[in-house]
């Protein structure tokens, strides 16, 4: 599976678009790109995923470039309780047929007043 | 529906004791699986299964052990703790094997402290 990279913390003010960015300069035709958050304490949580197009669903937008080596999560207006580790994953749909999601380190996003 | 459980959710463990922490699924999941997270590391997988019988190794399963007698259960064994085994344990889920549009639903975890 494609090693992703993300910068390590952000911030975003409330009620701001958070914009979460993610490099996957390696990723190959047949590997999704899924997010993941985990909350203070929590299990991660899932967000969205996508292979080539723009995916929406009620959390987050997913922009996923033309090249596909990177990809953004977009949530369109931030809460305090957005404020969370977001995970950027690749994952090859035919690794195996087995759901074994590789976690790296993430993006540390504070959402402030 | 309760999703996935965990239990129990705080363990106190000297070296060399034994300990299963349990997980329950009620979403007729296939597949199961077990991660770790360190603190300021990410999520590493230790033992997965594909179904009722079936279990493989992940990336660090030494000192843990798995079966997988039902869908719904999936424990984890640890049979002589380690001070290195430490750590937060999630168990997750997901429908299908092979699906790819099958998200990881996960468990709030059980923290382990080995003295």
């Amino acid at each position: 599976d494609a090693k992703t990279t993300q910068p390590p913390s952000m911030d975003c003010a409330e009620g701001r678009a958070a914009n979460l960015p993610c490099n996957h300069s390696t990723i190959s035709g047949n590997e999704y790109v899924y997010w993941y958050r985990q909350i203070h304490s929590q299990g991660p949580q899932y967000i969205i995923h996508g292979l080539k197009n723009n995916e929406t669903n009620e959390m987050a937008s997913l922009i996923i470039t033309e090249d596909r080596k990177s990809s953004t999560l977009i949530l369109p207006h931030a809460t305090l309780r957005d404020t969370a580790v977001y995970y950027c994953i690749v994952r090859d749909s035919f690794s195996g047929g087995y759901n074994k999601l590789i976690f790296g380190a993430g993006t540390r996003l504070a959402v402030h007043p | 529906n309760a999703g996935v459980t965990q239990t129990p959710k705080f363990q106190v463990l000297k070296t060399g004791q034994s300990m299963t922490l349990q997980c329950a699924q009620d979403m007729n999941h296939e597949y199961m699986s077990w991660y770790r997270q360190d603190p300021g590391m990410g999520l590493r997988l230790i033992h997965y299964s594909v179904g009722a019988g079936i279990t493989d190794q992940g990336e660090v399963p030494n000192g843990y052990n798995v079966s997988r007698s039902t869908t719904e259960d999936f424990p984890l064994r640890l049979l002589s703790a380690a001070p290195s085994q430490t750590s937060v344990y999630f168990c997750a889920s997901s429908l299908r094997q092979g699906e790819i549009k099958s998200p990881l639903h996960f468990g709030n975890g059980t923290r382990l402290t080995v003295t």
